[in-house]
């Protein structure tokens, strides 16, 4: 595809259920990252991954919250038990670069809910 | 947590009015990014400019960066409707392979027609 595609667009769960977000980023794109956005605020640094490997996962708040990019393409993060305070827009980007600190391509995000 | 502030939180102008915005960090950094983002989208990346660069232009956006201050601003000359968005910069925290953006809050920018 031409963009980083995120799917599903809203997810509305019930407190205590699990969740499974994905993104495809852009092909060929070796670094992928996840982040977070509550309402208002600018998006708070998750994980990231390097091909397979998830060189950083400082960012995620508890251990409900687990991200996998099994084959070094598409990414799953996944809340399990969720919680009221992850409600939150979960944002993907991608980079075609190993240096990572330059732009980053984002998806539209995935707006969830926690009732 | 947020390294950038940003000022000021929300600036409503009109049609072909300059709108400036203003990014404070706290650390060393190697590059500063401008991004915008229009409401239920993604973010977009609009100009990067280096540690070793004062002043930095792409279109209609000029860039500048203190590093004695740790401080940038975006100007937008000639504003547009279609300029309406939220605006943020993003800094790497003086490392290129750590991974991370730290982004700010983010300024909110209203163009009247």
């Amino acid at each position: 595809g031409a963009g980083v595609s995120q799917s599903p667009r809203y997810k509305v769960a019930k407190r205590g259920q699990d969740v499974a977000l994905r993104c495809d980023p852009i092909s060929g794109h070796v670094s992928l990252f996840w982040y977070q956005q509550a309402l208002g605020q600018g998006p708070e640094f998750l994980t990231y991954f390097q091909n397979e490997a998830q060189l950083d996962k400082s960012g995620l708040p508890s251990d409900r919250f687990f991200a996998e990019r099994p084959e070094g393409s598409v990414s799953t993060l996944k809340i399990q038990r969720t919680q009221q305070e992850d409600s939150a827009v979960y944002l993907c980007a991608s980079s075609p670069r190993q240096t990572t600190n330059e732009k980053l391509f984002f998806g539209s995000g995935t707006q969830l809910s926690v009732l | 947590s947020q390294q950038g502030e940003e000022d000021p939180q929300a600036l409503s102008i009109q049609e072909g009015e300059n709108a400036t915005m203003n990014c404070s960090y706290k650390t060393s950094i190697n590059n500063l990014q401008w991004y915008r983002q229009n409401s239920g989208r993604g973010l977009v990346h609009l100009i990067l400019i280096r540690s070793n660069e004062r002043e930095k232009h792409s279109g209609r956006l000029r860039v500048t960066l203190d590093t004695s201050k740790k401080s940038s601003s975006l100007l937008i000359t000639a504003s547009r409707a279609a300029d309406t968005a939220s605006y943020f910069c993003a800094t790497d925290n003086g490392s290129s392979n750590t991974g991370k953006l730290i982004f700010g809050q983010g300024t909110t920018l209203q163009v009247k027609p």
